[in-house]
């Protein structure tokens, strides 16, 4: 099986601050990799696939990338907004999340 | 609009069985590969196990830590997605989501979630 492993696993930040969150795959995934934005009582929201298209909802300041074991999501201008749990997945074999990174207010 | 509805959740005893369904809408289902995923409370999620469409063999998989204990299935004319659940643990215990894969050719992120459904496993 694929072990996803997200670092960090918190991240204390400021509404303007830049962002990144990295997730590392056991193996090769190439671009089979998803992020979810999930807040507080919430079900889980896809952010971004094939590790760098944006969905349609989704404002310009996060970005993805990366291939084979090692992706990033940045938020470039941290909004009040995005402070949430968030989570990689890869579905190159089967399906796996990581463990997930909580951005909280610093 | 897409709408997946989780019911059947509740309370069970450990040993026992309880079997979810998830009503969808929305986009057709029959061309779906349809997935549960579940979370424990103050956990991260985890990936349960996913079935595809019939019209790519309807085969399902799953996780190693339901594989032969939880069964996934589905009723196009129903358009209703299952999971049976069979020898719960209290590690079962979480909230237990459906979603519907996205991609073509190559499937596999999670497009659509439904609001999730509790289920509790303890005596």
């Amino acid at each position: 099986d694929i072990q996803m492993t997200q670092s960090p696993s918190t991240l204390s930040a400021s509404v303007g601050d830049r962002v990144t969150i990295t997730c590392r795959a056991s193996q090769s995934i190439s671009s089979r990799l998803a992020w979810y934005q999930q807040k507080p009582g919430e079900g889980p929201k896809l952010l971004i696939y094939e590790t760098s298209t944006l969905e349609s909802w989704v404002p310009p300041r996060f970005s993805g990338s990366g291939s084979g074991t090692e992706f990033t999501l940045t938020i470039s201008s941290l909004q009040p907004g995005d402070f949430a749990t968030y989570y990689c997945q890869q579905y190159f074999y089967y399906r796996a999340f990581g463990q997930g990174t909580k951005v909280e207010i610093k | 609009e897409v709408q997946l509805v989780e019911s059947g959740g509740g309370l069970v005893k450990p040993g026992g069985s309880l079997r979810l369904s998830c009503a969808a809408s929305g986009f057709t289902f029959t061309n779906a590969w349809m997935d549960w995923v579940r979370q424990a409370p103050g956990k991260g999620l985890e990936w349960v196990g996913r079935i595809k469409s019939n019209a790519d063999g309807g085969t399902a998989d799953y996780a190693a830590p339901v594989k032969g204990r939880f069964s996934i299935s589905r009723d196009d004319s129903k358009n209703t997605l299952y999971l049976q659940m069979n020898s719960l643990t209290t590690d079962d215990s979480a909230v237990y989501y459906c979603s519907t894969e996205g991609g073509d050719p190559w499937r596999g992120y999670l497009d659509h979630w439904g609001h999730g459904i509790l289920v509790t496993v303890s005596s």
